[in-house]
């Protein structure tokens, strides 16, 4: 069971717009930054998002991120066939002295 | 650019323990507000951070692996490594390595490709 949860898996249609939700507490999301990663099937994970809301150099603008209280949320719109991965969050745990993941969200183009 | 290649046994026997090495490439392991830490993923799993480790010697543990785990680091070979102990097949999983600009954060930026570690007889 990870400590941050994520639903297992979201879909849309090519164009269309997806959320992620991460779920946790006060001792993690609501407390220090959130960060999110890409893996593509087969492939290493990718650093998606950085510090809440911020895209590393050569990440599109489809993809964004914000949080609220203890919750954190990405969303990927213009959904192309290429976004299809798995997609985790990630933070830092004061009570844990952990860094913590979702269990990671699969999306899916339809 | 950063780059990191993981190294070590692939197959490891139940009870023994695994080593594994991460050479670091376009970078030094001594660099400073420059940490380095492992990762793991079972098969078809989610990400479990292992340990994170900086160049003066400071190392920071996952707790539910802390007792069997051993970080270090070797400015000279620009390499930082990993050893767990007493493993079970509940350890096979790939084994990354990876740069963290700072910490305490979730913040990876620089990933290795990842060494694939079977725990078997």
């Amino acid at each position: 069971q990870s400590v941050l949860t994520q639903p297992p898996s979201v879909s849309a249609a090519p164009g269309q717009k997806v959320t992620i939700s991460c779920s946790g507490s006060v001792s993690n999301i609501g407390d220090t930054y959130v960060f999110w990663y890409q893996q593509l099937p087969g492939t290493v994970p990718k650093l998606l998002i950085y510090d809440d809301d911020k895209r590393p150099s050569g990440i599109p603008e489809r993809f964004s991120a914000s949080k609220s209280g203890t919750s954190a949320t990405l969303g990927i719109t213009g959904l192309q066939t290429g976004d299809e991965a798995d997609y985790y969050c990630g933070t830092w745990d004061s009570g844990l002295s952990a860094v913590v993941f979702g269990g990671g969200t699969k999306v899916t183009v339809l | 650019q950063v780059q990191l290649q993981e190294s070590g046994p692939g197959l490891v026997e139940p009870s023994e323990t695994l080593s594994l090495t991460c050479t670091v490439s376009g970078g030094s392991v001594s660099s400073p507000n420059t940490y380095w830490g492992w990762i793991r993923q079972p098969p078809g799993q989610g990400l479990q951070w292992i340990a994170t480790i900086y160049h003066t010697g400071g190392t920071y543990y996952n707790p539910s692996l802390k007792s069997r785990v051993t970080i270090s680091i070797d400015a000279s070979e620009n390499h930082f490594s990993l050893r767990l102990r007493s493993v079970t097949a509940a350890d096979t999983a790939v084994y990354h390595c990876a740069r963290l600009p700072d910490w305490p954060r979730a913040h990876f930026d620089y990933w290795g490709q990842g060494a694939l570690v079977t725990v078997s007889s």
